[in-house]
């Protein structure tokens, strides 16, 4: 079955660092790949979509790479700052209504 | 103000009793959806509607309802038959075709 895993446990940066998050997935070839921010008892919010015939994509302090031959996507945060705390979710897609995977999510703490 | 509205943000469900909660958006967007969200998981798809008078079975339909009769409207029902309802439920919508799901605050729902 398709499954991502990201990150369980919480990563705690520095302020000023740029915090690195991982999205590895299995039994899975999807065409976009989505960044979402959650934060505590809210409703997610996007933040950025790659295709799969990009390597790359970037907004402002946001970079999100997509490696369809190793299955994984890292996203960058520069200069990360406290207002960055928050619980981020890589979400895949093949297209269509259904064909949607979350993953649960990597909890980034930015240390002030 | 554009956006998706969900009410109540807290329910209270007893046992044996059906709850509704509702889903509202006027972003003109033509699908909508329904999560379901659990500490330690991802997302899970409950249902969701591509146009109105027309619904489809997600992973976890069991247990619930819902209705599209109106393209603003998505209220999901949780039934009697819904044996664990404690969760976040979460309502999205999306245009026709696009991957970006927009989210709205949430309901969290809780058994007396």
């Amino acid at each position: 079955s398709q499954k991502i895993e990201q990150n369980s446990e919480a990563l705690n940066i520095q302020e000023g660092k740029t915090a690195t998050l991982t999205c590895n997935y299995t039994n899975y070839s999807p065409a976009y790949l989505q960044w979402y921010r959650q934060d505590p008892g809210r409703g997610p919010v996007f933040l950025l979509l790659i295709r799969e015939n990009e390597k790359e994509k970037r907004k402002e302090r946001l970079k999100v790479t997509f490696d369809t031959t190793l299955k994984q996507s890292l996203f960058h945060i520069t200069a990360s700052q406290p207002a960055d705390s928050a619980t981020y979710l890589c979400v895949l897609s093949s297209g269509g209504y259904q064909k949607v995977t979350f993953g649960t999510g990597t909890k980034l703490q930015v240390i002030p | 103000d554009g956006g998706i509205t969900q009410s109540p943000k807290y329910l209270f469900r007893k046992e044996g009793q059906n709850v509704t909660l509702s889903c509202e958006q006027n972003l003109n967007h033509d699908a909508m959806y329904w999560y379901r969200q659990d500490p330690g998981q991802g997302l899970r798809l409950i249902y969701y509607s591509q146009i109105v008078n027309d619904f489809q079975k997600g992973d976890i339909a069991e247990g619930y309802s819902v209705s599209r009769e109106k393209k603003e409207s998505f209220p999901l029902t949780v039934t009697s038959a819904q044996k664990n309802p404690t969760a976040f439920y979460l309502c999205a919508s999306s245009w026709e075709g696009q991957e970006t799901q927009y989210f709205g605050p949430g309901t969290r729902l809780l058994v007396l």
